[in-house]
Formats: C-alpha cells, sequence, structure tokens
C-alpha cells in the first residue's frame, strides 16, 4: 500500500507560488500520483495526475522525480481562493484499497 | 450536465434506525466508491464497486451495506450496527481506464 506523507498546513501570501511535497517511498509501478483540491463541506475535486517527469495544466503543475518516491505539487500566484485542502493520492485503482487519502495538506493564503 | 449526484445534503438519524444515501452518476462511469471522512480527517474508503451487481469492502465496512443492481446508482446504507454514523459522506465515481475521481457533493449524517 502505498501511503503518503504530507505536510499537515503551509501558509503563504496572496501572488506567491506554492509548492507541497508527498512522499510516497512505497510507490508501485503501476501507480499514478493525482492531486485533488477539497473546499469545506465539499467533495474533492481533481488537479492534475502524473506518472513521472513533469505535467503541467491550466492550473498547477506537477514535478516527479526519476525515482518516483516523492511528487510536489506547485500552484502559481496563489489567490485567497486557493485556500483548502489539498491530497496527493498514489494507486492505480486496480484495488481500490491503494487509493489511500491521507490527512491532506491544508494551505491558507494570506491577503 | 454530466456529474454525480448525492442526497440528501443532510440527513438526521435516530437510534436503531438504518438510512439510506443516494448517489446517482451520469457519467457512464464503471467504477463508484463510498468514503466516509471526518472532520479534521482524509477519506476512508467503505465500500467500491467496479462493475454491475459487484462490489467489495473497504477499509471501513462494518455497519454499512450497498447495492449496484444499475451502473448508474450506488446507494449507501448506514445500518443500526453502525455506532458512530456521524461524519460526512462522499460518493465518487470512475472511468474504467482511468486513474482520475469525480465526487459528488455528499452528505453530511448527523444522529438525533
Amino acid at each position: 500500500l502505498a501511503k503518503t506523507t504530507q505536510p499537515i498546513s503551509m501558509d503563504s501570501y496572496e501572488g506567491q507560488e506554492v509548492n507541497i511535497t508527498c512522499s510516497h517511498n512505497n510507490i508501485a509501478t503501476n501507480d499514478y500520483i493525482t492531486w485533488y483540491q477539497q473546499f469545506p463541506s465539499q467533495g474533492p475535486r481533481f488537479i492534475i495526475q502524473g506518472y513521472k517527469t513533469k505535467v503541467t495544466n491550466e492550473v498547477a503543475s506537477l514535478f516527479i522525480p526519476a525515482d518516483r518516491k516523492s511528487s510536489t505539487l506547485s500552484l502559481p500566484r496563489v489567490s485567497l481562493s486557493d485556500t483548502a485542502v489539498y491530497y496527493c493520492l498514489v494507486g492505480d485503482r486496480t484495488g481500490a484499497n491503494n487509493l489511500f487519502f491521507g490527512t491532506g495538506t491544508r494551505l491558507t493564503v494570506i491577503p | 450536465d454530466g456529474g454525480i449526484t448525492q442526497s440528501p445534503k443532510y440527513l438526521f438519524r435516530k437510534e436503531g434506525q438504518n438510512v439510506t444515501l443516494s448517489c446517482e452518476q451520469n457519467l457512464n462511469h464503471d467504477a463508484m466508491y463510498w468514503y466516509r471522512q471526518d472532520p479534521g480527517q482524509g477519506l476512508r474508503l467503505i465500500y467500491y464497486s467496479q462493475i454491475v451487481n459487484d462490489f467489495q469492502k473497504g477499509d471501513i465496512a462494518e455497519g454499512y451495506s450497498v447495492s449496484r443492481e444499475k451502473k448508474e446508482s450506488f446507494p449507501l446504507t448506514v445500518t443500526s450496527a453502525q455506532k458512530n454514523p456521524t461524519a460526512f459522506y462522499l460518493c465518487a465515481s470512475a472511468a474504467g481506464t482511468e486513474e482520475k475521481l469525480f465526487f459528488g457533493s455528499g452528505t453530511q449524517l448527523s444522529v438525533l
């Protein structure tokens, strides 16, 4: 089971770039790395997914080193609306128990 | 619009009562999941179904039951055997070959 470890919380000022790192030392060959964002009393929302190297979309970038034992979610120029909990998820879904949600990282953006 | 619909948004349970949480999706997804979230905690898997008429227990299945008679629907029953049912319940679905979960907006269950 590729469990993950993330910082419990982070603070950032508006307009700054935020990097959240997730450790997953036991990641398996078939596992993907997926990040979700959750606001209070809502379901998590998909942000980005990758397998190796770097992935970029309209809202974030995901950096994955060659050994894939960690990954870093990068949020450019955060705003107050980015205040949320961010979850790193590792798994391949063939066994849903592999989709382990940890406690996530609570990001607070400060004006 | 395609998506996952959970109902009701809020639900109250009396002692000894079974309650059922609804989850419907029109995304044509094969796989569906139920998670429980306690305040300040991550999500824990209750049950999942990879295909119609089949489902598997997750990490915390005791006190819960599910059915998957239709592809679109995956209702969760919280039975009287679940002694601490107060939590936020989230339903999710995923396509057969993708690793991305789509979540509903959740149901907050409380005990009267």
